[in-house]
């Protein structure tokens, strides 16, 4: 699954408590990024990186930051997190070497419920 | 910006047939690249077929095809003698040259019967 691990794999939170989801990849890929799915919706993208201490948002970022301190951890987090976060949260990193817009590998995702 | 749409909510098909699963997109750019993405229950995203649009032939892995039409923007992925494991969601994700931001479609549901 190309060195990807993400945790937890599930978690249920109460509305306005902070959530912090991690990425982990053994892969020293420059670019990874968050995408969550929801029905009907596919996926979208939320931050990505690429490099250490290097991001930028995606097209659905309000209410997360991420932080990427270290090339192998990629964090995710909703400062206050709100029922419409309720979703799955998938990471996913990119080769370099293989060309610009070689494909994503993704990891198994996140399920997050916001009660 | 540019929009992927799958107009295809669920399909199915029987074992061993042909089924093929549309995909439309748009966008102002000439260069970009095209994806499936198939997700089987597991939850797992596993890249199907890639196609670059400045390449005017489609797109072969084993039973998998695409037909792509680049001026009707139309990016079709084809299935050949169906299998059980094929049962899954598939997505349609569009990306330009410069950029690093995949734009997928809401995704079609494949049910392969036996």
């Amino acid at each position: 699954d190309a060195g990807i691990t993400q945790s937890p794999r599930h978690k249920v939170t109460e509305t306005g408590t902070p959530v912090t989801l991690r990425c982990h990849q053994t892969e020293n890929h420059r670019y990874m990024y968050w995408y969550r799915q929801d029905p009907g919706h596919g996926l979208r993208l939320i931050h990505y990186s690429y490099g250490v201490k290097d991001t930028d948002k995606g097209e659905v970022s309000d209410g997360y930051s991420v932080s990427r301190s270290k090339t192998e951890d990629f964090l995710l987090t909703l400062e206050s997190a709100t029922s419409s976060q309720t979703s799955v949260y998938f990471c996913a990193i990119r080769s370099e070497q293989a060309g610009y817009n070689s494909p994503l590998h993704f990891g198994n995702g996140t399920r997050l419920t916001v009660t | 910006a540019q929009t992927v749409t799958q107009s295809q909510p669920e399909m199915s098909v029987q074992e061993a047939e042909t089924v093929t699963l549309s995909c439309t997109y748009d966008t102002s750019e000439s260069n970009y690249y095209l994806f499936w993405y198939k997700q089987p229950p597991s939850r797992q995203m596993i890249l199907v077929i890639r196609q670059e649009a400045y390449k005017q032939q489609n797109a072969t892995e084993n039973r998998f095809s695409v037909n792509f039409q680049k001026a009707a923007k139309s990016f079709s992925l084809k299935i050949s003698d169906s299998q059980l494991g094929d049962t899954a969601m598939y997505f349609c994700a569009l990306e330009l040259e410069w950029g690093n931001m995949l734009t997928f479609g809401g995704g079609t549901r494949l049910m392969v019967k036996p």
